[in-house]
């Protein structure tokens, strides 16, 4: 299976700032996808990742507070803008090879807002 | 009719005791069912999946089982580890997910396996 690193592991944020996310992929990926999972909770997909257009978006998150670029097959970034304390989370990555291919994920970031 | 219901919420379980994680689903379209498996501090690791053709799938010692008819599936873990301690997630998706891939997952259950 593709070998998923994301940038950074862990962050302490003050409220009001934004953070970007790296996703970097060993192999060329059809499907890349951004999930967040709060604390002890189960994993909600916030959107996915279209390379070379804009990402789609699932009902409750918009472009403006969680925007994401996938310039290639291989590289995806979200970032969280203007952070609050309720979007401490872990956001974590994942990709599948094809349509029909199973979905691994990365080993997140773990985001604290201050 | 998008959920996957998932329960218990936490299960412990003696060493080489079968902890059995129960999902269940709404949406007739899923066709595609795994499990996660996630330790503390890692993302989730896929552990078995199965397709609504088949009633039950064994990989070592996690096995999956599938209720068509009921739209329910389950895990079992047979001859469970004290490294079997994990939060468990079931997931499914369809083609009305939008993407074959978008998975809907279960709430979670934290097994602990005592030693």
């Amino acid at each position: 299976s593709a070998v998923i690193s994301q940038k950074p592991s862990r962050d302490i944020c003050q409220r009001g700032t934004s953070l970007t996310i790296q996703c970097q992929v060993d192999s060329q990926v059809t499907m890349m996808f951004w999930y967040r999972q709060q604390p002890g909770q189960s994993l909600t997909l916030i959107a996915t990742a279209n390379q070379g257009s804009e990402a789609t978006y699932e009902s409750g998150f918009v472009i403006d507070k969680f925007p994401i670029s996938r310039p290639n097959l291989t590289f995806s970034t979200l970032t969280v803008s203007n952070m609050s304390p309720e979007d401490s989370s872990i956001y974590l990555c994942s990709v599948a090879t094809g349509s029909r291919s199973p979905l691994h994920f990365g080993n997140g970031t773990r985001l604290t807002v201050t | 009719q998008q959920q996957v219901k998932q329960s218990p919420q936490s299960l412990i379980v003696q060493k080489g005791g079968i902890p059995i994680i129960n999902c269940a689903y709404e949406n007739t379209a899923f066709d595609y069912f795994p499990w996660y498996q996630q330790f503390p501090g890692k993302g989730p690791a896929l552990l078995i999946a199965i397709r609504p053709d088949v009633s039950e799938k064994k990989e070592g010692r996690f096995t999956i089982s599938f209720n068509k008819s009921a739209k329910q599936f389950s895990l079992h873990i047979m001859d469970s580890q004290p490294g079997d301690s994990a939060t468990y997630f079931c997931a499914a998706s369809g083609a009305l997910s939008g993407s074959a891939r978008q998975l809907t997952f279960g709430s979670g259950t934290q097994l602990t396996v005592l030693p």
